[in-house]
């Protein structure tokens, strides 16, 4: 049974970058795409990127200019960066096991909250 | 950017069928995955490839397409289905994953 962990700082002030890891527990880790998901207060969900096996990268466009999407194969993780942050990225950030195109996202994180806040 | 619709809201009665729709330009090209929240839990996907239920997601959970519209179709409701659902495709290039709006299903 998958089962993916995240954790990372969930207080941040503006001009900081947010910085959240993923730990892939209990499956092939090389073998899938690993996403990031997000979800404003009130709002809906907004795919932020996804990293492959590879360590090859896609993502949003309109987030592009600020995130880093990373894998660290060693370690079974991956990891998202956002930088420059204001209130506007505050969020429940998930990430998501993607099985590729036609299948999914089958597993998630338990979702972090991150505060952006002076 | 592109868009996929939703209806903000459905509500239905428990045991009758709630049908929540989909609609972008692109899903005569790609599949669309459905997956429900409920507050304070992760995401659970409940369609996959359009019509395709994982394992687990109960049988009364039924997916279809026609043209640029796809319908999660919710048989028999039950009061553990009253959730927030959302689409998922990828935009007209294939290259970036989007999501509908989200419509919040109502138990009444």
């Amino acid at each position: 049974q998958v089962q993916l962990q995240q954790w990372g700082a969930g207080l941040l002030k503006p001009s900081e970058t947010l910085s959240l890891t993923c730990a892939v527990y209990g499956g092939s880790f090389s073998d899938y795409y690993w996403s990031w998901i997000r979800q404003p207060p009130g709002e809906g969900l907004e795919w932020i990127g996804e990293v492959n096996r590879t360590g090859s990268t896609t993502y949003n466009p309109s987030l592009k200019s600020r995130v880093t999407i990373s894998l660290d194969t060693s370690n079974n993780r991956f990891s998202l960066r956002l930088s420059s942050v204001t209130a506007a990225d505050t969020a429940v950030y998930y990430c998501a096991r993607d099985l590729g195109y036609g299948y999914g996202m089958d597993v998630w994180g338990q979702g972090t909250t991150v505060t952006v806040s002076s | 950017s592109y868009e996929l619709t939703q209806p903000p809201s459905v509500s239905v009665s428990p045991g009758q069928t709630a049908r929540i729709t989909c609609s972008g330009d692109a899903l005569t090209k790609h599949y669309t995955y459905w997956y429900h929240l409920r507050p304070g839990q992760a995401p659970v996907l409940v369609m996959y490839k359009d019509t395709e239920r994982p394992s687990g997601i109960p049988e009364r959970f039924s997916g279809s397409s026609s043209g640029t519209t796809v319908t999660l179709t919710i048989s028999g409701v039950q009061a553990e289905d009253e959730a927030d659902y959302y689409c998922q495709s990828a935009d007209n290039s294939g290259t970036y994953w989007v999501f509908g709006g989200g419509t919040k299903l109502t138990v009444l």
